[in-house]
This record gives C-alpha cells, sequence and structure tokens, in this order.
C-alpha cells in the first residue's frame, strides 16, 4: 500500500541552526500538510500545501518556518533558526484530490539541544 | 468546526467490541465525522468516516445517531494492537477546507 514517508526518522540539532525535514508523499497526491506533536500534547497543524504555494497556515507556521516541493516528488519544512520549543514530532502528510483521505507520514522526531 | 467531546480513557478486554463515543452536539448539516487513531506516537491512521449513514469497512464500523449529535466507532474484535489514541473529528467535507484538527481523543487500552 502506498505510504508517506518521512527523513530522517530522529534528528538533534543545536539551538539556533537551521533543519530541513523531507517527505516523500503518496505519488498521485496534490495536498500536502505539515502537523507537529509535542511531546505529551495534541497534534497541531502547522501549513497546508497546493499547486505550489501555501493554502492554509496555522499561528505556529511563523517566518522561521518554510515549505518547499523542490522537485515532483519532495516535500520538504524548514525551520531556520531552530529553538527549544521546536522539540517535537512532525508528521507529512498528504492527500489524492479533494475529496480524499488524509494519509500521514511515521514522523520525524526533532530535538533541539 | 464542530467540537467533538471524548471520554479520555477506555479500557477493552482483548477479542471483545470496543465501542468509542463521540458527542458532536453541534454538528452542522454538511459536517462528516472521521476517526483516526494514534498508535504510540506513530503518525495518525485513518479509520472510517461518515455523514449520516451507518458505514463499515474492513477496520471498523461507525454508527451515527439519527439526529447526527454522537457517533461510536466499533472495533469489533479489538486486538492488543488496537491500543492506541482515537480521534473524533467532525469537518466539512475536506473540499470545503484543508485540515484536519485534532482534539485530545480517547485513549484505549486493550487487555489480554
Amino acid at each position: 500500500e502506498p505510504e508517506v514517508t518521512q527523513t530522517p526518522s530522529h534528528q538533534v540539532t543545536q539551538m539556533g541552526q537551521e533543519v530541513i525535514l523531507r517527505c516523500v508523499p503518496i505519488s498521485n497526491h496534490l495536498y500536502f500538510y505539515w502537523y507537529r506533536q509535542i511531546l505529551g500534547q495534541k497534534v497541531e497543524f502547522l501549513v497546508s500545501f497546493y499547486n505550489n504555494e501555501i493554502s492554509e497556515k496555522s499561528e505556529i507556521f511563523d517566518d522561521q518556518f518554510s515549505v518547499e516541493r523542490p522537485d515532483g516528488s519532495n516535500f520538504t519544512l524548514k525551520i531556520r533558526s531552530t529553538k527549544l520549543e521546536d522539540s517535537a514530532m512532525y508528521f507529512c502528510a498528504s492527500r489524492e484530490g479533494k475529496r480524499n483521505t488524509i494519509y500521514f507520514g511515521e514522523g520525524s522526531w526533532l530535538t533541539v539541544v | 468546526d464542530a467540537k467533538t467531546t471524548q471520554p479520555p480513557s477506555m479500557d477493552c478486554a482483548e477479542g471483545r467490541a470496543a465501542n468509542l463515543p463521540c458527542n458532536h452536539s453541534t454538528i452542522s448539516g454538511n459536517e462528516y465525522v472521521y476517526w483516526y487513531r494514534q498508535i504510540h506516537s506513530q503518525g495518525p491512521q485513518y479509520i472510517i468516516h461518515g455523514l449520516k449513514n451507518n458505514e463499515t469497512n474492513e477496520m471498523a464500523s461507525l454508527i451515527i445517531t439519527e439526529d447526527r449529535k454522537s457517533s461510536t466507532l466499533i472495533l469489533p474484535h479489538a486486538t492488543l494492537r488496537d491500543t492506541a489514541v482515537y480521534y473524533c473529528i467532525v469537518r466539512v467535507r475536506l473540499d470545503a477546507g484543508n485540515m484536519l484538527t485534532f482534539g485530545g481523543g480517547t485513549r484505549l487500552m486493550v487487555k489480554p
């Protein structure tokens, strides 16, 4: 069964460093998402992306965050200058079209020290 | 989006049916009920969704009351691998919006 894949599975980074989290959505999907989950807390929406542009973003998704679809298969989340509070599991998700289910990847665990 | 209310936790014996309730008394006519689950910090996994008719798939059944103010997710024969947090989400069909909003969910513990 097709799945959303994410790399790395776990990354440790120094505060202030830039981090790029990578995702390969399901191949025929057109809508892409990033969510995050701080340990012990709810899954929170960050951003959605369609047709090479952001379609919605939450208050969490401030200027230190950016997303990009650099080629036909990858979808990335960049955090420019990481803070301790960015430590979380980051989930990528995708869906085929407007009326389809959202499928999530297994997550990338980011630890900022 | 309509707010949902779920019990924070439930236990179920292995092999028995797990019935997970969800209240969504402010649901509007064009809002669907979606169920996802999250197994120990893995990515949320889609289970099932419905509008007003009961639905069944290979994972579960969804029973929606006639007034649509509540629903029940049924796992007919729970296994230890069904231990997870189950999220009930009410959302206008996804073509009218882009994301899912997760609440606290119900932590289901399936016990031997």
